[in-house]
């Protein structure tokens, strides 16, 4: 069946690049997702990327694709501390009714 | 705009109360969704709703009871909960149930089963 990976943990110092990876299984996946969930609260939308493309930049967010190895990887430029949180990598098969296959999150915790 | 809004935060209930949970969005959304989170675990999709009809329902206890009333309201009735159903409650929605559409969060409800 579909299967998302994450690394559990992921520590950086404050002004460090952070580099989540994610890896799946399901070669139909059509659109990949990272959600950011802070303590006690909701999934935050962080940012897409459709199979078809091999990166996207937003600001201090870049996400990279390597569809051969389907591997899902991204990259918080400049950490802050603001950015300690949960990190869910999620893939969806665009032809399904929406079922989001979520990783178990990697949690980063960023040190001043 | 792109907030989902559910209440309660918070709630408290026992093994023998009805409640249910409320869930909001005014972005047009067609599709909403139930999931269920646990503690330092991903959330595991409970319903979908498309188009104001249940299209998935994954194999969730009877104890709980999906009702979309409208295109904008997604509501969970709560009955006869155990214990081992403590968890938070999210609300999601997406532009449409297929697609590149993207789903929305809201907070979540705290849910514990006393």
């Amino acid at each position: 069946g579909e299967d998302v990976e994450q690394s559990l943990f992921l520590s950086v110092r404050e002004g460090d690049s952070s580099v989540i990876n994610c890896t799946y299984t399901d070669s139909s996946s059509t659109y990949l997702y990272w959600y950011k969930q802070e303590p006690g609260a909701g999934l935050q939308l962080l940012t897409y990327i459709f199979s078809n493309m091999d990166m996207k930049q937003d600001q201090r967010l870049t996400v990279l694709l390597n569809k051969k190895d389907k591997h899902l990887s991204l990259r918080i430029a400049d950490t802050q501390t603001g950015d300690s949180a949960i990190y869910f990598c999620a893939e969806r098969d665009g032809g399904s009714q929406g079922n989001l296959i979520f990783g178990k999150g990697t949690k980063l915790s960023v040190k001043p | 705009d792109t907030e989902v809004t559910q209440t309660p935060k918070h709630l408290v209930m026992g093994m023998t109360n009805k409640k249910s949970l409320k869930c909001e969005q005014h972005m047009g959304h067609r599709a909403m969704y139930w999931y269920k989170q646990k503690a330092k675990k991903p959330p595991e999709l409970m319903f979908v709703y498309s188009y104001e009809k249940l299209s998935i329902n994954e194999s969730v206890p009877s104890r709980f009871s999906p009702e979309c009333p409208n295109s904008s309201l997604l509501n969970l009735h709560l009955h006869a909960l155990q214990p081992e159903d403590s968890a938070l409650y999210l609300c999601a929605s997406s532009q449409e149930p297929r697609g590149a559409y993207e789903q929305y969060f809201g907070p979540g409800t705290r849910l514990t089963v006393t």
